[in-house]
């Protein structure tokens, strides 16, 4: 079993609609959760962290944390164009220094 | 200032050649990563520095050598690579101390060995 499991997609939105992102973790002493942005032939850009259970709003952008069921999503509103990236999810486990990813949703907003 | 930079932003070079990618931070952070991301895959991680001392090597091959000459800056040395070597090398920086850890990474060296 992969220990951070993302839909790869591609996942096609029509623009201004909610895009979602989702991601499942296998470890059960995960501590913090990241949403990293990556544009085709560019590097990863952080755009959410989230450590606590529930909602994390940021703009646009909302994290959801459920380590009972061990996922988190991120939540689009507002889709625009330039939301097209893919969308990689990352888990850091307590005590560790590494982060583990996901395989990447490609997302593609529809004008 | 969440800036790490990297350079060179491109690099060419034969398998018998030796070379340096080099990174850059200046925002405190004590751990430092390189990280290998070939194209449609997530980065693969490859050595962490921690507080300017080596705490992970992920079995990388002795072709690739990291070194951190003090904490904001991080090299790696490349010599008698492969031609599936070529990829996308990253650059991070995070605070460290185990932590939640947010990890920053620079724009990447896009390498190609011929």
């Amino acid at each position: 079993q992969k220990e951070v499991e993302q839909n790869s997609g591609p996942l096609s939105v029509p623009e201004g609609a909610i895009a979602s992102l989702n991601c499942t973790y296998s470890d059960r002493v995960s501590q913090s959760f990241f949403w990293y942005r990556q544009y085709s032939g560019k590097s990863p850009e952080l755009i959410m962290s989230i450590y606590s259970n529930g909602d994390k709003e940021d703009g646009r952008f909302t994290a959801q944390l459920n380590k009972a069921s061990q996922y988190v999503s991120l939540l689009i509103r507002d889709s625009q164009p330039s939301d097209s990236a893919t969308y990689l999810c990352a888990v850091k486990i307590q005590g560790a220094q590494k982060l583990v990813f996901g395989q990447g949703t490609r997302l593609t907003i529809n004008p | 200032d969440t800036e790490v930079t990297q350079t060179p932003k491109h690099l060419v070079m034969g398998m018998t050649n030796k070379k340096s990618l080099k990174c850059e931070q200046h925002m405190g952070h004590r751990a430092m990563y390189w990280y290998k991301q070939k194209a449609k895959k997530p980065p693969e991680l490859m050595f962490v520095y921690s507080y300017e001392k080596l705490s992970i090597n992920e079995s990388v091959p002795s072709r690739f050598s990291p070194e951190c000459p003090n904490s904001s800056l991080l090299n790696l040395h490349l010599h008698a690579l492969q031609p599936e070597d070529s990829a996308l090398y990253l650059c991070a920086s995070s605070q460290g101390g185990g932590g939640f850890d947010e990890q920053f990474f620079g724009p990447g060296t896009r390498l190609t060995v011929l």
